[in-house]
């Protein structure tokens, strides 16, 4: 079974500043996804950024960008030039590939709640 | 990437009465997940619903409690039956979008039993 990791249950950020959420996954698959979500007071899950295994590139959305390190099975978040609006709960979360698999729910990890002080 | 509207957005119930919450998509769509996420926690997959099969339940989650039906590729629904105190907890329901490169989630369905 996969299992997802964060380990910092809360981060503080000063608006502008960086922050950074790490993730660890447990997985024997070579080929998978990774995500990370943010879930506002509002409870509505937001895709954030995604990741594919078989890509050694860093995924980027604009202030969003993560570190994939594969062999270590890590998947870092940082947040980059903090707003008040990227205060939420941000959830990791691991999927198997569709093409390798025809089980492809998402495990999710117990989730990062992000603090912006202003 | 798909949109699902999920109804009811909140709800306050008995115990010992049950609850049907609705997921409809604005696509087709393979699978269809249900989560519950209990306050301040993370989301724990409940089943997951094929169309035209029985739904997959996790370990710990059984039919007789979360009857889940999924008539057809667009819709699926959730009954928790005969609620307690501890089924109070937001519900949600999820479809994967090409293929599985991102997942789409309904807005909750905030429950209260009393």
């Amino acid at each position: 079974a996969q299992t997802v990791t964060q380990s910092q249950p809360e981060m503080s950020v000063q608006e502008a500043e960086t922050v950074t959420l790490s993730c660890t996954y447990d997985t024997s698959e070579s080929d998978y996804y990774l995500f990370w979500y943010k879930q506002p007071p509002s409870r509505q899950m937001i895709l954030v950024i995604r990741q594919e295994a078989y890509k050694q590139q860093n995924a980027t959305e604009n202030r969003f960008s993560v570190n994939f390190q594969k062999a270590a099975k890590s998947f870092s978040l940082k947040i980059s030039d903090s707003q008040l609006g990227d205060a939420a709960m941000y959830f990791c979360a691991y999927s198997r590939c569709y093409q390798s698999s025809n089980d492809y729910k998402l495990s999710f990890g117990a989730g990062t709640t992000v603090t912006v002080r202003a | 990437s798909a949109v699902i509207s999920q109804k009811p957005s909140r709800d306050i119930c008995q115990r010992g009465t049950s609850l049907t919450i609705q997921c409809q998509v604005d696509s087709q769509v393979t699978m269809m997940f249900w989560y519950r996420q209990q306050p301040g926690q993370s989301l724990t997959l409940i089943a997951t619903a094929n169309q035209g099969s029985e739904a997959t339940y996790e370990s710990g989650f059984v039919i007789d409690k979360f009857p889940i039906s999924r008539p057809n590729l667009t819709f699926s629904t959730l009954t928790v039956s005969n609620m307690s105190p501890e089924d109070s907890s937001i519900y949600l329901c999820s479809v994967a979008w090409a293929l599985n490169e991102g997942y789409t989630f309904g807005s909750g369905t905030r429950l209260t039993v009393v």
